[in-house]
């Protein structure tokens, strides 16, 4: 079965730098998102994108973040600056294929996440 | 964001069946309930989603209340890997992100 995955499995970066996380959505699919989970709380939605561009963002997507679709295959969150309270499990999903009619019939796939650690 | 009440915690014995409890009593008619799960140390992993029939897939059942106010998910025979958080998520129509409440931590006892 396809699934989403995502690069690296932990990352380590010192206050301030910028960190790029790096996701494969499932390869048919059109919409991908970033999710966060701070340790011990709840799954938290960051930003939707879809057709090249973001369909959605929270709160905590601030200037501070971006996400690109570099290539065909490709999905990445970039933090530019990174704070201490950045610290947290970073899910990459993906869901939707040019067929599938509503987003809200489809499932979305997640992968296993990039832990990252600011120093 | 569209909240869902669940129980915060419940246990099971192994290979009996188990059904989660969740709430949505103002969710409007056109709205889909989702169900995700996450395994330790792992990302939400997809079970089920339904709109008002009862939906059957092959790692559980869902099962829709018929004023849509609640639904039950039905893991037929707990195994000791199904020890996760369980989502219940309702999926506004027009809405393409998840919102993950705290969800039911399913302890499944040998």
């Amino acid at each position: 079965e396809p699934e989403v995955t995502q690069t690296p499995s932990h990352q380590v970066t010192q206050m301030g730098q910028e960190v790029i996380l790096r996701c494969v959505p499932i390869s048919n699919h059109l919409y991908f998102y970033w999710y966060r989970q701070i340790l011990g709380q709840k799954v938290e939605f960051l930003v939707s994108f879809y057709n090249n561009e973001i369909s959605e963002k929270s709160e905590i997507f601030d200037d501070q973040f971006s996400v690109e679709r570099p290539d065909g295959s490709n999905f990445t969150l970039k933090i530019r600056s990174t704070k201490l309270e950045d610290s947290a499990m970073y899910f990459c999903a993906s869901s939707g294929t040019r067929d599938s009619g509503r987003l809200s019939n489809q499932p979305q796939h997640f992968g296993d996440g990039t832990r990252l650690s600011i120093l | 964001d569209a909240k869902t009440t669940q129980p915060n915690s419940m246990e099971s014995n192994e290979e009996e069946p188990v059904h989660l409890p969740c709430n949505h009593s103002t969710i409007s008619g056109t709205d889909y309930i989702h169900w995700y799960r996450q395994l330790p140390s792992q990302g939400p992993e997809y079970v089920i989603h339904g709109l008002t029939s009862n939906v059957n897939n092959r790692m559980a059942s869902l099962a829709i209340a018929e004023d849509r106010k609640s639904s039950t998910l039905i893991l037929h025979r707990a195994t000791l890997r199904d020890a996760a958080v369980y989502y219940c998520i309702w999926m506004q129509t027009g809405a393409n992100n998840l919102f993950f409440g705290t969800g039911t931590r399913l302890t499944v006892i040998p």
